[in-house]
């Protein structure tokens, strides 16, 4: 069976600092990879997907940036956190193109 | 811009209720997804239905589709307190393959 993973469960940073989450994907092989925010009270923001390593497509600019350095394995970075990078943080994958999504159990970052 | 938008934005009710949420969107879609979060956990997929499909059941959980009204419901029938969570929809429309999230529902079942 396919298990996604994310971690840190949470991360508290202070503005300015750098920041790595990763996701990690088991059980399955060349799976789409996608990256959400959630901000408290609202639905989910892609912030990006990946259809393969190394390919990677940004939905809104920002401070953040991602990689997919492996096929299963998926990284959120900043160079500089700002106060507005807070929020829940959600990694997905899926088989491919309409189909379900399947989610990590998310991060949630505190920038101080 | 969000594709799905749920209503209500909140719903409480007692537990052996039938609780109903509806999503709308606004262009053609390829297919529509409800997911269930508790709070501060990750999304659980519950059904997928694809533009040709009107009904889909599991369990307690029956979903239609209007084409024509751009609309979707989720209801849990014979809720439980346990159903408490957030219920998004989220849709897939055009080349893009990319679902689009609604803000949700937030639904309390009272025990």
């Amino acid at each position: 069976s396919q298990t996604i993973h994310q971690w840190p469960a949470t991360l508290v940073q202070p503005v300015g600092s750098p920041l790595s989450l990763e996701c990690t994907v088991e059980g399955t092989s060349n799976p789409n990879l996608y990256w959400y925010r959630q901000a408290a009270g609202r639905g989910l923001q892609l912030l990006f997907y990946s259809v393969g390593i190394g390919q990677i497509s940004s939905e809104v600019p920002q401070n953040l940036s991602a990689s997919r350095p492996q096929d299963r394995q998926f990284i959120l970075s900043s160079k500089k956190l700002l106060l507005s990078d807070s929020g829940f943080y959600l990694c997905a994958w899926s088989r491919g193109n309409q189909e379900t999504q399947y989610f990590g159990p998310g991060t949630r970052l505190l920038v101080l | 811009s969000q594709q799905g938008e749920e209503d209500p934005q909140a719903l409480s009710i007692q537990e052996g209720e039938n609780a109903t949420m509806n999503c709308s969107y606004k262009t053609s879609i390829n297919n529509l997804q409800w997911y269930r979060q508790n709070s501060g956990r990750g999304l659980v997929h519950l059904i997928l239905i694809r533009s040709n499909e009107r009904e889909k059941h599991s369990g307690r959980l029956r979903v239609t589709l209007d084409t024509s009204k751009k609309s979707s419901s989720l209801l849990i029938t014979a809720s439980r307190a346990a159903d408490t969570a957030s219920y998004f929809c989220a849709t897939e429309s055009g080349g893009s393959y990319i679902p689009t999230f609604g803000r949700g529902t937030s639904l309390i079942v009272h025990p």
